[in-house]
């Protein structure tokens, strides 16, 4: 088990450019979530999956953002055509989740920073 | 879903007791309560999590009073490194769990 894997760590990008982000859930883990944070903000649901499906979209996740889980396995986050504001710290994490029960605790990656000049 | 509240800031010493306290009135029957605790640069770390009463690990304890609308995340002796933003979550298995985060607590240990 080596935990969340999420690449870049960082990334900066020029305004109007797209980028795309990846994480490496932890193998057995059937769900995948993506959060962003800013500074001093706690972070803010984005999109979620299980396995490949994606279960529910955030009004935050505009249409210039896409989010993928091919197989189930990893996950990738792309922003189209990036602006000033969505340079924040994109967070992914990923749990075992059952129809019943509690829910898991989850485990994040240390995210990817984005800084779009 | 349900909504928390927690306060802004705590400080403390090395070595003392805190409990930060989290207000969530309109938890709903199946919310289970869960903790976060987040570094600078890091993703959240799951501390801890329970449905009522007590809840003790390695780490905290958590204590859900009866009628469940507030829930005390509880560190013993904390030192320097429990310096850390702790977020309260509510949330259930059902619809996906779609995790709400609050702003959090910012605890700070001084020596």
């Amino acid at each position: 088990d080596t935990g969340v894997s999420q690449n870049p760590r960082h990334k900066i990008t020029k305004r109007g450019q797209n980028v795309t982000f990846r994480c490496d859930p932890i193998s057995e883990h059937n769900r995948l979530y993506w959060y962003r944070q800013t500074l001093g903000q706690g972070p803010e649901f984005l999109t979620y999956f299980q396995n490949e499906a994606q279960l529910e979209k955030s009004r935050l996740l505009s249409d210039r953002f896409s989010a993928e889980r091919p197989k189930g396995s990893f996950s990738t986050l792309e922003i189209q055509r990036t602006e000033q504001g969505d340079s924040a710290m994109y967070l992914c994490a990923s749990g075992r989740g059952s129809s019943t029960g509690p829910s898991p605790g989850y485990t994040f990656g240390s995210g990817t920073r984005l800084t779009v000049v | 879903l349900a909504k928390t509240t927690q306060p802004i800031s705590m400080d403390s010493y090395e070595g003392q007791e805190v409990n930060i306290t989290c207000s969530h009135n309109n938890i709903a029957t199946n919310d289970y309560i869960t903790w976060y605790q987040q570094f600078p640069s890091q993703g959240p770390r799951f501390i801890i999590q329970g449905y009522k009463t007590k809840v003790t690990n390695e780490v905290a304890s958590l204590f859900i009073p009866a009628d469940r609308k507030s829930s005390t995340l509880s560190l013993p002796r904390v030192s320097l490194s429990d310096t850390a933003v702790y977020y309260c979550l509510v949330g259930g298995n059902t619809g996906g769990f779609k995790t709400i985060f609050g702003a959090g607590t910012r605890l700070f240990v001084k020596a």
